[in-house]
């Protein structure tokens, strides 16, 4: 069975340039989460999906930063006119629900290198 | 938010047993994870505790909890090169989705 897969595994773009970053989540999860790894602030919550429930983007760092999710399955994460500090590893995961503790399993995640 | 702390370093001896240590702030904290990460790799779950629970097993692995002392441990048996990684313990409230994760415990194994 196939895991969350995103894409691109790498990315490598200028200051002030858009990025696009993939999540396909685990077939059946209906819970997405986005999360941002940098050296300075550890794992961080970006964003969380669940069904056709209203997403919760309190973690969102800027309104540079957007996330949609197409029919209750791939999830696009959004940065426009990039800037050096985005630079770190997105990570996505999916669970199979929000609440009781369901597990969250995680992709390889996108690294994103802002020239 | 919670605060989650780890032990930045660890080096263990191949074939010994490594603890990882995790201390959390949140009471209410009712579902406990540890997830390996690999360089290079995304995050992945090792094993997690219930609140309700105080040890859990699954083979090499170990986990304790103490929930008055706010505690959380990894133990990992016979630990192998393999078992080199960045450790990261996270936790999650009762109603909660956002994980709140430990700024990773970085375990090296020597021969």
């Amino acid at each position: 069975g196939a895991g969350v897969s995103q894409s691109p595994s790498n990315k490598v773009t200028e200051k002030g340039k858009d990025v696009e970053l993939r999540c396909d989540p685990i077939s059946g999860h209906t819970a997405l989460y986005w999360y941002r790894q940098s050296l300075g602030q550890g794992l961080e919550f970006l964003i969380y999906f669940q069904g056709n429930s209203a997403p919760d983007k309190s973690g969102l760092p800027s309104d540079r930063f957007s996330a949609e999710r197409t029919g209750g399955s791939v999830s696009t994460l959004t940065i426009q006119r990039t800037q050096q500090e985005d630079s770190a590893v997105y990570l996505c995961a999916s669970s199979l629900g929000a609440k009781g503790g369901q597990p969250q399993h995680f992709g390889d995640g996108t690294r994103l290198s802002i020239l | 938010g919670e605060d989650v702390e780890q032990s930045l370093f660890l080096s263990v001896r191949e074939g010994d047993s490594s603890v990882i240590n995790c201390t959390y702030t949140d009471s209410s904290s009712t579902y406990l994870y540890w997830y390996k990460q690999e360089p290079g790799a995304g995050l992945q779950l090792l094993t997690y505790i219930f609140s309700n629970m105080d040890m859990k097993q699954d083979q090499r692995l170990t986990v304790l909890l103490n929930k008055k002392d706010k505690h959380l441990s990894l133990r990992i048996a016979d630990t192998q090169t393999g078992d080199s990684a960045i450790y990261f313990c996270a936790v999650l409230g009762l109603n909660d989705y956002k994980l709140s994760f430990g700024a990773g415990t970085t375990v090296t194994v020597r021969a």
